[in-house]
């Protein structure tokens, strides 16, 4: 069966620092993965997403970046944090270009202060 | 363009009541449609979801909702409220392929004893 694995699970960080989360999907190959935030009271924001190898969409302008360095990893990354990147950043994948749902990861948890 | 619209940020029921959450959806094509739950801390689960098949559709939990394309909802519905009903719940909605989910903001459900 497919697993998805997402961490750290919590990250306290200052202001100005790097980031790097991690997230790597098991039992399924050339999966579509994905990273969303989610701010208090906002929702998800799909940050970037990812339908191959050293292929990223990034969907809003920001301070983040991603990459996939592996057919089944995907790294979000940032040079210098800022206070309103703090948020639940959750990881996800689904089998390639079939529609369908996703599958979520457990959420890494960034405060910035 | 598609979208989602939950109405109500915050559901407050009781005990053994019945629970309605809400969604619209905006698409220019048949869309999928998807319900999530989010416990605290925790990634998303998959509730249910519709894929142009019965427009009744039942999930895990005992929730089920109902596809009405003339009004464009796909709202959730459970009879009975648990305490462990209380919990975030997001609609998302799906066109084909590699486009990725776009969900709604999320109703945040509360049930009082």
């Amino acid at each position: 069966s497919q697993t998805i694995h997402q961490w750290p699970a919590t990250l306290v960080q200052p202001v100005g620092s790097p980031l790097s989360l991690e997230c790597t999907v098991e039992g399924t190959s050339n999966p579509n993965l994905y990273w969303y935030r989610q701010a208090a009271g906002r929702g998800l924001q799909l940050l970037f997403y990812s339908v191959g190898i050293g292929q990223i969409s990034s969907e809003v302008p920001q301070n983040l970046s991603a990459s996939r360095p592996q057919d089944r990893q995907f790294i979000l990354s940032s040079k210098k944090l800022l206070l309103s990147d703090s948020g639940f950043y959750l990881c996800a994948w689904k089998p390639g270009a079939v529609t369908g749902e996703l599958f979520f990861g457990e959420g890494s948890r960034l405060t910035v202060l | 363009a598609q979208s989602v619209t939950q109405l109500g940020s915050h559901v407050s029921v009781s005990e053994g009541a019945l629970v309605l959450l809400r969604c619209n959806y905006s698409s220019s094509v048949p869309p999928y449609l998807f319900w999530y739950v989010q416990y605290p801390n925790q990634g998303l689960q998959l509730l249910l979801k519709y894929t142009s098949a019965a427009t009744l559709v039942k999930g895990i939990n005992g929730f089920e909702a109902e596809f009405k394309k003339s009004e464009t909802s796909f709202h959730l519905t459970k009879p009975s409220a648990h305490m462990s009903d209380a919990a975030e719940y997001f609609c998302a909605v799906s066109l084909t392929g590699n486009t990725p989910l776009v969900f709604g903001k999320g109703t945040r459900l509360s049930v009082i004893a």
